[in-house]
């Protein structure tokens, strides 16, 4: 089975810091996600990559930057953490479309305070 | 753009009972439309994938089909129990290799 792992379950910071959400998936993926989840507002994506050193901005890049140094890692970067960036983060990893569709990871409840 | 659309937003049965969650999208042009389920403060767990070609898969007591032509799927769950509670997503793969959610069905399954 495909997996995909984040390093956090539940990260706390605070306001001004460089945050790190890590990612990273088993399965020789090319192409991975990520997204933020908010009540009322769903699924969100803020970037993605097709392959390595590749990004490309989703919905909602403002705040966020991405690193894809390695096939397998994909980062989540806060520049200057932001109480309005809390939420639940979710990174997904998927082949080319489409045989054996998106695999999530466990998600990662950031709190900034 | 792709518009995915759940019904209901939110169901509460008894357990045992047979249910049909809905989902409808705007776009027929579709790699595939996968299911998942997600509990609370969880990430997402792929339930079933439906290949644009497909009509049907099924997994245990779970039965997903797919109507392209009319952009409808539904998720049919046999004798519910209540770890069945979660929140179920239908999410179309189109354009580009990217993901179109719907907003979910908060499903309780009553003991």
């Amino acid at each position: 089975d495909v997996k995909v792992t984040q390093s956090s379950r539940y990260l706390v910071k605070r306001t001004g810091e460089k945050v790190f959400l890590e990612c990273v998936q088993d399965m020789d993926h090319e192409n991975m996600f990520w997204y933020r989840q908010d009540p009322g507002l769903g699924l969100r994506l803020i970037y993605f990559s097709y392959d390595v050193k590749m990004k490309e901005k989703g919905d909602i890049p403002e705040g966020y930057s991405v690193s894809r140094e390695k096939k397998e890692r994909f980062s989540l970067i806060l520049e200057s953490a932001s109480t309005n960036q809390t939420s639940m983060y979710l990174c997904a990893s998927s082949s080319p479309p489409g045989a054996y569709g998106y695999t999530f990871g466990s998600g990662t409840r950031l709190t900034v305070v | 753009k792709q518009e995915v659309t759940q019904i209901p937003a939110a169901l509460s049965v008894p357990e045992g009972e047979n249910l049909v969650l809905n989902c409808s999208f705007t776009d027929s042009a579709i790699y595939n439309l996968q299911w998942f389920r997600q509990d609370p403060g969880k990430g997402l767990t792929s339930l079933l994938l439906i290949q644009s070609s497909q009509r049907e898969q099924t997994s245990g007591r779970l039965n997903a089909s797919l109507d392209k032509s009319s952009g409808r799927s539904t998720l049919y769950i046999a004798a519910s129990q209540p770890g069945d509670s979660a929140t179920y997503l239908c999410a179309v793969n189109s354009a580009g290799n990217m993901l179109t959610f719907g907003g979910g069905t908060r499903l309780m399954v009553k003991p």
